[in-house]
């Protein structure tokens, strides 16, 4: 178990730049999820896979985000024409869900990516 | 619509006091997770508990103790005995349980400072 891995840890841009931040989960976990956290707040919901389908989104999540998980495996989240509100650290995280015996698994963070728009 | 209130924006105690975060919710759902993590200056959420909703028995892991109160929507975590380590913004945390989706909901955070 090397913990969820995040890329790059921190990216500045400039504003109408597109970004993309990737994250590696943990090996097992069938489930990915990606939170925003602003400065001084708690972290927000984006959106989260089960394997490779996206099985929902937060209005928070503009057009101009979108996020992959092609292979069930890592992830990418992809920022089109960067706006200055985008700057903030964006979480990934893992969790094992058994549909068998209903365990879930707690919610593993990565590091997360750090973007300054400016 | 789901809510979770930490007032305690900024906490700073000495060395070996014990000190308690508060954490009150607001759901209208019958069942959900509370979670409480730990944000070291490193940036990584660091889990330390999740109770369900059906389980109101309070837990106690080493320095940690957590009270968990349906009756008052508060779950509630203490740190006995701090230390300098225990330094860190600490979020509590909610999420409804639908098909094991833990799309948590996090209060603002309390920051904890122990000084020697």
């Amino acid at each position: 178990d090397t913990g969820v891995s995040q890329n790059p840890r921190h990216k500045i841009t400039k504003r109408g730049q597109n970004v993309t931040f990737r994250c590696d989960p943990i090996s097992e976990h069938n489930r990915l999820y990606w939170y925003r956290q602003t400065l001084g707040q708690g972290p927000e919901f984006l959106t989260y896979f089960q394997n490779e389908a996206q099985l929902e989104k937060s209005r928070l999540l503009s057009d101009r985000f979108s996020a992959e998980r092609p292979k069930g495996s890592f992830s990418t989240l992809e920022i089109q024409r960067t706006e200055q509100g985008d700057s903030a650290m964006y979480l990934c995280a893992s969790s094992l869900w058994g549909q068998r015996t209903p365990s879930i698994s707690p919610l593993h963070f990565g590091n997360g990516t750090r973007l300054t728009v400016t | 619509a789901q809510k979770v209130t930490q007032a305690q924006t900024e906490i700073s105690v000495v060395e070996k006091e014990d000190v308690t975060l508060d954490c009150v919710y607001e759901t209208r759902d019958t069942t959900y997770y509370l979670f409480w993590y730990k944000q070291p200056p490193s940036g990584e959420l660091v889990f330390l508990i999740r109770r369900n909703s059906f389980d109101e028995q309070n837990e106690i892991s080493g320095r940690y103790s957590w009270n968990f109160q349906k009756s008052t929507s508060s779950f509630n975590f203490t740190i006995t005995a701090s230390q300098v380590v225990d330094s860190a913004v600490y979020f509590c945390a909610l999420s409804p349980i639908i098909q094991g989706a833990q799309k948590l909901v996090f209060g603002q955070g309390t920051r904890l400072t122990i000084n020697p």
